[in-house]
């Protein structure tokens, strides 16, 4: 049971490029979740989804898209990256009616 | 809209003694309260959350919280620390905005605890 996996662990992007960051998780979860941690703050809610085939805004989406073709799989596209993209992404899921999340270990992602 | 504070950026503590890491929030109805804790290059682990009942909630690693409705805090505590405890801890409320019937977290800016021998 792997819980929350996330890849690539680590990426370096120029500016312009796009990428794909790949959330996989094993629990049966319907709800997942895309945060950004950026330093000395908080995280930040860029996209949900409440179950396959259904995605929607968080708080700070803009450059960011998602899809949610299964249970198991939640990919954020970054299109056209910008240094304001630099961040550490964590993928989290959770459990209807259970409340707390499950994260994975992140994604540091440098935009240069 | 719903938001949690955390005054400290960081908190200094010898091994053996208590720690307090301190959350104040501020909500429309009745809070629902989490604390998590970050160890290096790692994801955010859940350690306990206040819905309803007792105000004193228990969580894993002998971690507590305590809910104070008038003083508006959720102070997380430890009656002896260890250095392994030493990490990044934050408090986050259930905000409704967002994440359909489920709700989604919104977090505080994270307080760095230092526990040294």
């Amino acid at each position: 049971n792997a819980g929350v996996t996330q890849t690539p662990k680590f990426r370096i992007l120029k500016i312009g490029q796009s990428m794909t960051l790949q959330c996989t998780q094993d629990m049966n979860h319907n709800y997942m979740y895309w945060y950004r941690q950026d330093p000395g703050m908080g995280l930040k809610l860029i996209y949900y989804s409440v179950g396959a085939g259904i995605t929607d805004k968080g708080e700070v989406p803009n450059g960011y898209n998602v899809s949610r073709s299964t249970t198991e799989d939640f990919p954020l596209r970054l299109e056209l990256a910008a240094p304001s993209q630099t961040s550490v992404y964590f993928c989290a899921t959770q459990r209807q009616d259970v409340l707390e999340q499950y994260f994975g270990p992140g994604t540091r992602l440098t935009v240069t | 809209a719903q938001s949690v504070a955390q005054p400290e950026d960081q908190v200094n503590v010898a091994e053996g003694n208590p720690l307090t890491v301190k959350c104040t929030y501020s909500v429309s109805g009745n809070p629902y309260l989490f604390w998590y804790v970050q160890y290096p290059n790692r994801g955010l682990q859940f350690l306990l959350k206040y819905i309803t009942g007792d105000n004193l909630v228990k969580g894993s690693y002998g971690f507590e919280a305590e809910f104070n409705k008038s003083q508006t805090s959720f102070h997380l505590k430890k009656p002896s620390a260890l250095v392994s405890d030493s990490a990044l801890y934050f408090c986050a409320v259930r905000d409704w905005n967002y994440g359909g019937s489920q709700g989604n977290l919104i977090f505080g800016k994270g307080t760095k605890l230092s526990v040294k021998p």
